[in-house]
């Protein structure tokens, strides 16, 4: 079946700490993106990558990281700079960064700190 | 700049009803797409439908139809005969071709419960 894992579902971390998301897609898809939900709003872009090994900031890439060394793999790292890090993270792809390309998400990663 | 308004934040209907879900765009670009998707409970975003600017014919699938009119800026999104199953959040998101076409801009999303 092709699609988008994250992992874990649930993550729970202690303030200050760093922590990594993962996110795969075995779609064969270009573009891989990052965003965060908060209750009651729509979805922010944080980050995205159009290729491997190149990747942008979206509208609140502040305290948090990513990397692009695979094309299946964009993991996403939450730093302790991030002032509000509880949210519930969404990672998607698509065909490739164009305008008219819809795209899938994964099923998120819900995290907490405390 | 670009804008998405879902301006009703939930909304409860019966089974069975009709029920339609608003969303109004800003956009400057002549060029651009506009997308619907559905959040189930589970939380993944579940893509629904994709129109371009230049396409206002009105579409359907199924029970689900929608009504795009550039003259008031509005791709409204129809579900006939609701279910217990099209429980959910459903947004309404825009992506232009201008600036930074990397963008999809999500507007705050409409609850629908349909009660049984």
């Amino acid at each position: 079946d092709g699609g988008i894992t994250q992992s874990p579902k649930y993550l729970f971390r202690k303030e200050g700490q760093n922590v990594t998301l993962s996110c795969e897609q075995n779609l064969n898809h270009d573009a891989m993106y990052w965003y965060r939900q908060d209750p009651g709003q729509g979805l922010r872009l944080i980050y995205y990558s159009q290729i491997v090994n190149d990747f942008q900031k979206g509208d609140i890439a502040e305290g948090y990281s990513v990397s692009r060394e695979k094309k299946e793999s964009f993991p996403l790292t939450v730093t302790s700079a991030q002032k509000n890090p509880t949210a519930f993270y969404l990672c998607a792809s698509s065909i490739g960064a164009g305008t008219s390309y819809e795209q899938y998400f994964g099923p998120g990663t819900r995290l907490t700190v405390t | 700049a670009q804008k998405v308004t879902q301006a009703q934040t939930e909304i409860s209907v019966v089974e069975k009803e009709d029920v339609t879900l608003d969303c109004v765009y800003e956009t400057r670009d002549t060029t651009y797409y506009l997308f619907w998707y559905k959040q189930p409970p589970s939380g993944e975003l579940v893509f629904l439908i994709r129109r371009n600017s230049f396409d206002e014919q009105n579409e359907i699938s199924g029970r689900y139809s929608w009504n795009f009119q550039k003259s008031t800026s509005s791709f409204n999104f129809t579900i006939t005969a609701s279910q217990v199953v099209d429980s959910a959040v459903y947004f309404c998101a825009l992506r232009s071709s201008g600036g930074s076409n990397y963008k999809l801009t999500f507007g705050k999303g409409t609850l629908l419960t349909v009660n049984p």
